[in-house]
């Protein structure tokens, strides 16, 4: 069951912030975040693997929380840099592959 | 260190054709994964190779299918190729999968065009 991700899209100013959600009606092992710029491959972000685990990666960090399915990746003072579509990936247990979400199209304006 | 290779970059084919697509995982990583990433839908998972056997299949028919080699590369085969089938081919591959690292490496795609 692929993840539902939330907005589809948000468009931003540099230097604001964003929250992007990754919901699964399963139950989950573990939450990857990816991104991918326009025409290039997707580059991993971070993996969150406990419930109410929360990483971090330069101003982007996440969160998971394992009773409500679901994680969030927060970006704080975005930066241009920041921009590109932002996929969660899923496990569910035992299963090592990852079922992606459709992505969230994050757009940076100076 | 090399990263993730994948061939050709671009292949056109018309219906009812077969596609071939290679990919060479990062020196050392025994496995591969296959995405297919049509425009709007994300990255679909297709199928997952390790040590040369493959290991689990996503929502596909049978006509997708692959084989990894003892080099661990890896080769995904198209047969009866549909226009729904055009999409951005992505490979992944993977060092081991053991929950801590799992941190996939993705080749640059190869984009399939069925007219």
């Amino acid at each position: 069951q692929q993840p539902v991700q939330s907005p589809q899209a948000v468009i931003l100013r540099e230097g604001e912030d964003a929250v992007i959600n990754c919901s699964s009606s399963k139950a989950l092992y573990s939450v990857h975040w990816y991104r991918q710029k326009h025409g290039e491959a997707p580059v991993f972000l971070m993996i969150l693997l406990k419930g109410g685990e929360q990483k971090g990666h330069e101003k982007i960090s996440a969160s998971f929380n394992e009773k409500k399915q679901q994680s969030s990746l927060y970006l704080t003072a975005s930066q241009l840099s920041y921009s590109g579509t932002y996929f969660c990936g899923t496990e569910m247990g035992g299963a090592q592959k990852l079922v992606f979400g459709q992505g969230t199209r994050l757009t940076i304006n100076p | 260190e090399a990263g993730v290779t994948q061939s050709p970059t671009h292949l056109i084919k018309t219906r009812g054709q077969q596609a071939t697509l290679r990919c060479s995982p990062i020196s050392g990583h025994t496995s591969v994964y296959w995405y297919q990433q049509a425009l709007g839908l994300g990255l679909q998972f297709l199928l997952w190779y390790d040590e040369g056997e493959e290991r689990n299949r996503g929502n596909f028919p049978p006509r997708f299918s692959g084989r990894q080699f003892p080099n661990y590369s890896s080769e995904l085969n198209v047969n009866a190729l549909e226009l729904e089938d055009s999409a951005l081919y992505l490979c992944a591959s993977q060092l081991v999968w053991s929950g801590t690292t799992n941190e996939q490496f993705f080749g640059p795609g190869t984009r399939l065009t069925v007219l």
